[in-house]
């Protein structure tokens, strides 16, 4: 499988506690982004990397989170302190710039109790 | 006024019918524009994607995009059961992608 990954699928925190989450971009994409859906909702940005270099975080986004690409190829989310309100898909999609069709992975599923 | 706009649906159709799946955008600049399929529990998956005016077709597909209305739409024809999803409309914004809350299509058999 060629795809984007994402690991874990699924994960159950603790208010307060700290939550990362990884993903594998497709190994040819140079562009991989972070967005966050609840239901009902489209998914929603949150950052961007065009290689190892963050091109662009939402305005939107606690300084809770952080999400780093060391070596350009996976990346990883960080939140810190979870809220219930951080509860979403957290989803990855990884791209080439010139069209910027972005292919998603399965997604990061986060309940925050 | 939200930047990229879907209705909501539920947009029901009778199989082998066209189902009509229409978006419209706010910011004049775009320049791509983007379809995605929804399945319950699921990630999207793109369908396809348009930059110029006038029809794109891909299989049952067609895409339509009007920059001067700043609408984008999405034709499926002979729609199956297997259709039945929610259809997210999507918008590059410098690099980044504006999704509409997706639009929910019910194919009856």
């Amino acid at each position: 499988d060629t795809g984007v990954s994402q690991d874990p699928r699924h994960k159950i925190t603790k208010r307060g506690q700290n939550v990362t989450f990884r993903c594998d971009p497709i190994s040819e994409h140079n562009r991989l982004y972070w967005y966050r859906q609840t239901l009902g909702q489209g998914p929603e940005f949150l950052t961007y990397f065009q290689n190892e270099a963050q091109l662009e975080k939402s305005r939107l986004l606690s300084d809770r989170f952080s999400a780093e690409r060391p070596k350009g190829s996976f990346s990883t989310l960080e939140i810190q302190r979870t809220e219930q309100g951080d509860s979403a898909m957290y989803l990855c999609a990884s791209s080439l710039p010139r069209y910027n069709e972005q292919f998603f992975g399965p997604g990061t599923r986060l309940t925050v109790l | 006024q939200k930047e990229v706009e879907q209705n909501s649906g539920p947009l029901s159709v009778p199989e082998g019918a066209i189902a009509s799946l229409n978006c419209t955008y706010s910011d004049r600049g775009s320049q791509s524009f983007f379809w995605y399929r929804q399945y319950s529990g699921k990630s999207p998956e793109l369908i396809m994607f348009i930059y110029s005016n006038g029809d794109k077709e891909d299989g049952r597909f067609t895409a339509q995009l009007n920059k001067a209305s700043q609408y984008v739409s999405l034709l499926i024809r002979d729609s199956q059961p297997s259709d039945s999803a929610t259809y997210l409309c999507a918008v590059n914004q410098g690099g980044k992608l504006i999704f509409g809350q997706g639009t929910e299509l019910s194919v009856k058999p």
